[in-house]
């Protein structure tokens, strides 16, 4: 089946401190992978995307890279700030008989400290 | 500016009660769907729908019903029979084929 694992949370970091989450993946197929940000009490907001083998997504200093070999979709950011304080969801996208169908990791939290 | 509208944003039910959940989107998307999300866990996949007048159940539609009469509203009615309907529920759209979902910023409900 398709499943996603992030790294369990929360990681604390502070501010200026490089920033990785990981993210693993089963699929079937070629999936799309992104990287979806959610602030408290908001909804969720698309942050990076790749949707082919060794693509890499990036946005406001995050950059996650497609790796096929070791179905991976890491996010990292050099620099971390107080504001990049959230949750972050690794999500792949795939059809499903003719719909597109996400799955979700459990979303690894984010506290940023100055 | 574009966007998914969900109201209200906190709603409050009687046990035994039914609640309408509003989703209002002005992308001119054509699929819409209802996630529900609980503590430390992903989003769950309760309805979707991929053009008016049509919808299906995702993977934990028991308890729930929705309707897709226009393209633009994708309201979700949590039942009685959903034993469990704390959660906050979030409401996306999505352009069709293999493109990113957009999300409003969802309703909370809880139980009186």
């Amino acid at each position: 089946g398709n499943s996603v694992t992030q790294m369990e949370g929360p990681v604390t970091l502070s501010e200026e401190a490089f920033l990785t989450i990981n993210c693993t993946y089963t699929a079937t197929g070629y999936p799309s992978l992104f990287w979806y940000v959610q602030y408290p009490g908001e909804g969720l907001q698309l942050l990076l995307k790749a949707t082919k083998a060794d693509d890499k997504g990036s946005n406001k200093g995050f950059e996650a890279t497609y790796r096929k070999e070791t179905t991976s979709f890491h996010l990292e950011k050099g620099s971390v700030q107080v504001s990049d304080s959230a949750v972050y969801f690794c999500a792949l996208l795939f059809m499903n008989t003719g719909f597109q169908k996400l799955v979700f990791g459990t979303g690894t939290r984010l506290l940023v400290s100055p | 500016d574009g966007g998914i509208t969900q109201s209200p944003k906190y709603l409050f039910r009687k046990e035994g009660q039914n609640v309408t959940l509003s989703c209002e989107q002005n992308l001119n998307h054509d699929a819409m769907y209802w996630y529900r999300q609980d503590p430390g866990q992903g989003l769950r996949l309760i309805y979707y729908s991929q053009i008016v007048n049509d919808f299906q159940k995702g993977d934990i539609a028991e308890g729930y019903s929705v309707s897709r009469e226009k393209k633009e509203s994708f309201p979700l009615t949590v039942t009685s029979a959903q034993k469990n309907p704390t959660a906050f529920y979030l409401c996306a759209s999505s352009i069709q084929g293999r493109q990113p979902q957009h999300f409003g910023d969802g309703t909370r409900l809880s139980i009186l």
